[in-house]
């Protein structure tokens, strides 16, 4: 089945600054990946998504990217604020149907 | 509130008693899906319904969990026996169905267990 990798765990940055979070996945017929922000005991929203024909999407500060060759897609946040503060998990799914997701990465984003 | 709800919000419980959760989907969305998320991991996929059809199971799923979405339109999620090791934050998503390109899927702000 499906395996997907998220790094890093944790992740604190300046505000301001970029952050980037890295996911690999083992399928290589997933074809949709989604980024999910989850806040401190809320649900997991879903920020942006990228499905397999596409190299890159990009939705103002935040933007996907996509390597199929190397099975791995990467979150960009640009120009971090506080709120900005979360856990952010990856997920990627065969098809249609169950996500599989990464372990999340805690990112901090200090004033 | 047009999302997915799910109650109870909390649930304490003694180990080897049943619990059951409820979902109610999104309206007209056809998918629902259940996750369970433990701390500091990601949801982990437990099963899911097309309309009331349930098309796929975690092989990880002990058979103490059942879920039932009879009409279509809410499900429950059962645990019998719960243990200990049940403890987890049960999460249920909805989405509109294969008829989408990305059928995206909206999680519900889930139901806390604990089993003393």
């Amino acid at each position: 089945g499906e395996n997907v990798e998220q790094h890093p765990s944790t992740l604190s940055v300046q505000e301001g600054d970029s952050a980037v979070i890295k996911c690999t996945y083992s399928d290589s017929a997933s074809n949709y990946f989604p980024w999910y922000k989850q806040e401190l005991g809320k649900r997991p929203q879903l920020i942006i998504d990228i499905r397999s024909n596409v190299g890159e999407k990009k939705d103002q500060r935040i933007a996907v990217t996509l390597n199929k060759t190397a099975k791995h897609f990467s979150l960009h946040i640009t120009e971090t604020q506080p709120e900005d503060s979360a856990v952010y998990f990856c997920a990627a799914r065969r098809g249609l149907g169950k996500l599989q997701f990464g372990a999340g990465t805690q990112v901090v984003v200090t004033p | 509130d047009t999302g997915v709800s799910q109650n109870p919000r909390h649930k304490i419980t003694k180990r080897g008693q049943n619990v059951t959760f409820r979902c109610d989907p999104i309206s007209e969305h056809n998918r629902l899906y259940w996750y369970r998320q433990t701390l500091g991991q990601g949801p982990e996929f437990l099963t899911y319904f097309q309309n009331e059809a349930q098309l796929e199971k975690s092989r990880l799923l002990s058979d103490r969990f059942s879920a039932e979405r009879p009409k279509g339109s809410f499900s429950t999620l059962e645990i019998q026996r719960t243990e200990q090791g049940d403890s987890a934050m049960y999460l249920c998503a909805s989405s509109l169905g294969p008829t989408t390109s990305t059928d995206t899927q909206y999680f519900g702000p889930g139901t806390r267990l604990t089993v003393l």
